[in-house]
């Protein structure tokens, strides 16, 4: 099993939609949880953090995340062109030096 | 103000070669890293320095050495280069190595001829 899985997509959402992007993780132990947008050719920009079970909201985007059943969620509402992007969940697991690990990416299109 | 930034941003060079790629944050963070990103996109963790003091070195080949002069600074130094070592690098750096998020620089496009 993969540290940290994510379905690569891509995922096409019509303009306004709800755009959801999964991601599990393999160690029981983990405590930190990230979102990371990328941009073809550009950097991992990060959107969003999440520590605790449940919902954490910030503007159109919540994270969720169920650490019983080791999955973390990203909602994307108003779903907006600009937001077409790779997608990138990661998790700090806890054995090795708190490494964060990224997932392979969801390729996020949203269509007009 | 660029909070993490690379030189430089593009590097072409041939197989055999020795290059250097070198990174600046200007947060204030403890913690830097180098990651590559192959061509498939995966993005991996090479090396973590926190406070000039190596903490991750992943199964890297000698060839990579990183060298950290103070804790603004991270540097990656590659020699004999192979073809297998085009991909794009990114610095990133973090407040301190416990749970806090990295902030990623804008990368250096390696590719060797």
């Amino acid at each position: 099993q993969k540290e940290v899985e994510q379905n690569s997509g891509p995922l096409s959402v019509p303009e306004g939609a709800i755009a959801s992007l999964n991601c599990t993780y393999s160690d029981r132990g983990s405590q930190s949880f990230f979102w990371y947008r990328q941009y073809s050719g550009k950097s991992p920009e990060l959107i969003m953090s999440i520590y605790s079970n449940g919902d954490k909201e910030d503007g159109r985007f919540t994270a969720q995340l169920n650490k019983a059943s080791q999955y973390v969620s990203l909602l994307i509402r108003d779903s907006q062109p600009s937001d077409s992007a790779t997608y990138l969940c990661a998790v700090i697991l806890t054995g090795g030096g708190n490494k964060l690990t990224f997932g392979t990416g969801t390729q996020l299109k949203v269509e007009l | 103000d660029t909070a993490v930034s690379q030189t430089p941003k593009y590097l072409v060079t041939q197989m055999g070669n020795d290059k250097s790629i070198k990174c600046e944050q200007n947060l204030g963070h403890d913690t830097m890293y180098w990651y590559k990103q192959d061509s498939k996109k995966f993005l991996k963790i090479m090396f973590s320095y926190n406070n000039k003091e190596l903490i991750i070195n992943e199964t890297v080949p000698n060839r990579f050495s990183p060298k950290s002069p103070d804790k603004a600074h991270l540097n990656l130094h590659i020699n004999s280069l192979e073809l297998g070592d085009s991909a794009v690098y990114f610095c990133a750096s973090s407040q301190d190595w416990n749970n806090q998020p990295q902030h990623f620089g804008d990368g250096t496009r390696l590719s060797i001829l």
